[in-house]
């Protein structure tokens, strides 16, 4: 069975505060690796997708990293509209995705 | 604009009274979903469809009904609704080939209440 842990639940940051969130994962079969952006009574946004390990993708102050067990969203002197609950899913093919519980992000101003 | 509309965004029913929330995507996916959302629980699949005609169950899918008569549409069913189906719904979809490059596209969410 798949599983997708997200790490930490919560995390609170001071505007331009650099820092990682985690996603460790276990999946026969990786068909991908999907980063989204939820904010609150909103539906999922796509923000990346990582098929191998050493792959990297960057949108803005977001940058996605992959190895053979974890995924990273870096977020580089992130801004007060970067809050949201960011999720990571794994990809099943026409199964569609199974998600972690994703990690609750506050940036202050 | 490509999305996923669902409706309606807000439902409050009596227990057993069945209801439908229906999904619509105009970007020509194969691939369909629903999920549920919960507190603690996360995003969890209930049914999903690969074409048309073509559905099989997902995660947590005890209670609910779907078909995929027309590409566009994939609704969801609840024959007899009961209070522990009260939550936040999402129908999304995505190309077959191109999945991986773009993902799923998430519609805005249904948030139903059973009383």
């Amino acid at each position: 069975e798949d599983q997708v842990t997200q790490s930490p639940e919560a995390l609170r940051l001071q505007e331009g505060e650099s820092s990682s969130l985690n996603c460790s994962y276990t999946v026969s079969g990786l068909r991908g690796l999907f980063w989204y952006r939820q904010d609150p009574g909103k539906g999922p946004e796509f923000l990346f997708t990582l098929y191998s390990a050493g792959e990297e993708k960057e949108k803005e102050r977001l940058k996605a990293t992959l190895t053979k067990k974890e995924s990273f969203l870096h977020i580089t002197a992130p801004k007060p509209e970067d809050s949201a609950t960011y999720l990571c899913a794994v990809g099943r093919g026409a199964d569609g995705l199974t998600f972690g519980k994703g990690t609750h992000l506050i940036i202050q101003p | 604009e490509a999305q996923v509309t669902q409706n309606p965004r807000y439902l409050i029913t009596v227990t057993g009274k069945k209801l439908t929330v229906t999904c619509s995507q105009n970007m020509n996916h194969e691939y369909m979903s629903w999920y549920r959302q919960d507190p603690g629980l996360g995003l969890r699949q209930i049914y999903y469809s690969m074409n048309v005609e073509v559905t099989d169950k997902g995660d947590v899918p005890e209670g609910y009904k779907v078909s995929r008569k027309e590409k566009r549409n994939f609704p969801l069913i609840l024959e007899s609704p009961s209070p522990n189906q009260t939550s936040l719904y999402f129908c999304a979809s995505s190309f077959s080939g191109g999945q991986g490059a773009f993902g799923y596209t998430f519609g805005s969410g249904t948030r139903l209440t059973v009383v």
